[in-house]
């Protein structure tokens, strides 16, 4: 069985601070996706890596897939409030997705 | 209507009751999915659609049964639920299954509460 640990589960930080979350297993996969789900909604893919290594930016955040395809980080520089919600990171290969235990983040105006 | 949508957004129901879960993907993708979600627990995955037939099912119980009519459609049959079953249940889409990436595009979810 594949797994997915995220760390932190629960980060609370003030406006315009910054943070990073990781993902984290023992297996490797061929893709890793970032989601976010706000209070009510369901998560909102924000963007997949394929090759270790991979770094993508989405305005004040930051994506990276590790080189050996086992973990992955989002940085998000000067978090705002529009920021908090439920991070989930997905691991994609063939014919399956496993998704991680999640990150949820407040950010306090 | 754009993206994926379910209805009802809310469900209250009794034990004995029986309803129904609509999703409806307006994407074009071949692949649908029902999942559950807990507090305090990661994402479960309960079914797997692809070109409207049943490709995965991982041991849910027979009180939950799927339906596919289409590539567009997917519904979710609840009859005798236990109170464990509250949760929230969301469908998502992907534009294949055979895929190294299966990005999933969410509905907005049902939060259901047995009573």
């Amino acid at each position: 069985t594949q797994l997915l640990e995220q760390s932190p589960q629960f980060l609370s930080i003030q406006e315009g601070e910054n943070l990073t979350v990781y993902c984290n297993s023992s297996s490797v996969f061929s893709s890793l996706q970032w989601y976010r789900q706000e209070p009510g909604e369901g998560p909102v893919l924000l963007v997949t890596v394929v090759t270790g290594g991979e770094v993508k930016k989405l305005k004040r955040l930051t994506f990276q897939f590790g080189d050996a395809r086992k973990d992955s980080s989002l940085h998000i520089t000067a978090a705002q409030p529009g920021d908090t919600g439920l991070y989930l990171c997905a691991g994609g290969g063939y014919q399956k997705v496993t998704f991680g235990t999640g990150t949820k983040l407040q950010v306090i105006p | 209507e754009t993206g994926v949508t379910q209805t009802p957004r809310h469900l209250v129901m009794g034990m004995t009751n029986k309803k129904s879960l609509k999703c409806e993907q307006h994407l074009g993708h071949n692949a649908m999915y029902w999942y559950k979600q807990s507090a305090k627990k990661p994402l479960e995955l309960m079914f797997v659609y692809s070109l409207e037939e049943r490709v995965e099912n991982n041991s849910v119980p027979s009180r939950f049964s799927p339906e596919c009519p289409n590539s567009s459609h997917l519904f979710l049959h609840l009859h005798t639920l236990q109170p464990e079953d509250s949760a929230l249940y969301l469908c998502a889409s992907s534009q294949t299954r055979d895929s190294h990436y299966n990005e999933q595009f969410f509905g907005p979810g049902t939060r259901l509460t047995v009573l």
